[in-house]
């Protein structure tokens, strides 16, 4: 399953939105969801877990973080981004192993 | 606290071999699917290993197929990942992941919710 994502760059404005879409070579429906995630990495640390299941929120991330999804077209929201937002967001599909992740928006303050 | 704690990267010579280990605790390991997740300097994540909760089902990417090897072992709650006939292009952060879980009843999707710390292996002559 081939992963791509729109705009590889995002340079923001603090306090502005913000919208970075991805979108799957098929279908990530199964179990009544959507086996497909948001990842922040951050600068020398791990990925971690923003949106799993389409849209519902890892634990611990702020309500400014959203996810939804329409078909084979994923989107990640955020209201208003902050400056600790910075870094690289991938989304990956979890339905097929092994799973495989978008190239990744790198997100800087302008 | 749930943690993951990889250990076992290093430098090696092409053709070289590796194992890492991923020690978990805080949670019940026999419940939870595991994936190898590497990085390489410069490039996004890659999915290279995944072993079901259960150890019955192994998927590899193309890239380590036939020369990676993971497996677990739930009384140690430890993962490993067997790296023999390394690359070059094997250099990366290599992470330990942990994924959807099966509680004997249910399966619960939760993404790749907790990672490890990563661990370097390089391959250079």
């Amino acid at each position: 399953i081939v992963m791509t994502q729109s705009p590889l760059f995002l340079p923001v404005t603090p306090g502005e939105p913000v919208s970075i879409s991805c979108k799957s070579s098929q279908s990530l429906l199964n179990n009544n969801g959507y086996y497909f995630d948001w990842y922040l990495q951050k600068p020398g640390q791990s990925p971690q877990l923003l949106i799993y299941f389409g849209s519902r929120r890892a634990s611990g991330v702020p309500a400014r973080f959203s996810g939804s999804v329409s078909g084979t077209d994923f989107t990640l929201k955020i209201s208003r981004v902050e400056a600790e937002d910075v870094g690289i967001y991938y989304c990956m599909q979890g339905l097929q192993p092994p799973f495989t992740f978008g190239p990744g928006t790198k997100v800087e303050i302008k | 606290e749930v943690q993951l704690v990889v250990s076992g990267g290093g430098l090696v010579q092409p053709g070289g071999s590796l194992r890492l280990s991923c020690a978990v605790s805080g949670f019940t390991f026999n419940f939870y699917e595991m994936n190898w997740v590497r990085q390489a300097p410069g490039s996004g994540p890659e999915s290279v290993a995944y072993i079901s909760n259960s150890g019955s089902v192994i998927y590899y990417a193309d890239s380590v197929k036939g020369r990676f090897t993971i497996s677990r072992d739930d009384a140690k709650n430890s993962l490993y990942l067997q790296m023999n006939s390394l690359r070059v292009e094997d250099t990366a952060v290599y992470y330990c992941a942990r994924k959807s879980s099966y509680d004997g009843r249910e399966y619960h999707y939760n993404g790749m919710d907790v990672w490890g710390q990563g661990t370097t292996v390089t391959v250079s002559s």
